[in-house]
């Protein structure tokens, strides 16, 4: 199974400000995900990642605010853009391999 | 779309109980299903999966079987443990290089 780490594990972060998460997998995966999970909720999908192609938002989310790099086959970042509370969240990348779909240990935001 | 529902949580147990998460979900194709773990503290973890009808994922000592003519997934365990508190996500996927779509989460607490 894959390996994913993430970078940084937890941030506290001004209002207004941005933040980049790295997403680092120890395999070459072909698609990346990125999630969001707010305070109490579940997972929702914020966008996927192909290496060599414009990431493909869901709805609710758009690349301004989410803009996405996707370099190689194993890294991946994300950048949260002038942050406001509602941000507050865990990020989390994630890779498919076949059925299965494995998660970093996600980065847990708090916007003041 | 496609959607899942859990059981809403809390769910508190004493040790060596039965345990019993419901899941069901919608699907506009013929997903795979999952149940995933986040331990507190800790990153998602793929508990167990099944990916078609009749099969029963099983790990750790959870058990669950797709049932498509209910559209069920329900989590079962004979003897939860302390060690078992956790909150519990149901997920399905419609495609192998497609989007993890999440139930909402349920909250297990095993008192000893």
């Amino acid at each position: 199974s894959a390996v994913i780490s993430q970078k940084p594990s937890r941030d506290i972060c001004q209002r207004g400000t941005s933040l980049t998460i790295q997403c680092q997998v120890d395999s070459q995966v072909t698609m990346m995900f990125w999630y969001r999970q707010q305070p109490g909720q579940s997972l929702t999908l914020i966008a996927t990642a192909n290496q060599g192609s414009e990431a493909t938002y869901e709805s609710g989310f758009v690349i301004d605010k989410f803009p996405i790099s996707r370099p190689n086959l194993t890294f991946s970042t994300l950048t949260v853009s002038n942050m406001s509370p509602e941000d507050s969240s865990i990020y989390l990348c994630s890779v498919s391999e076949g059925t299965k779909q494995f998660f970093g240990p996600g980065t847990r935001l708090t916007v003041l | 779309g496609d959607s899942v529902t859990q059981m809403e949580g809390p769910v508190t147990l004493s040790e060596e109980a039965f345990l019993t998460i419901n899941c069901t979900y919608t699907a506009t194709g013929y997903p795979s299903l999952f149940w995933y773990v986040q331990y507190p503290g800790e990153g998602l973890q793929l508990l167990l999966k099944a990916t078609k009808a009749d099969d029963k994922g099983s790990n750790k000592g959870f058990e669950a079987t797709y049932r498509k003519e209910t559209t069920s997934f329900h989590l079962e365990k004979g003897s939860v443990q302390v060690s078992d508190s956790a909150v519990y996500f149901c997920a399905l996927k419609v495609d192998s290089n497609y989007k993890l779509t999440f139930g909402k989460g349920t909250l297990l607490t095993v008192n000893p």
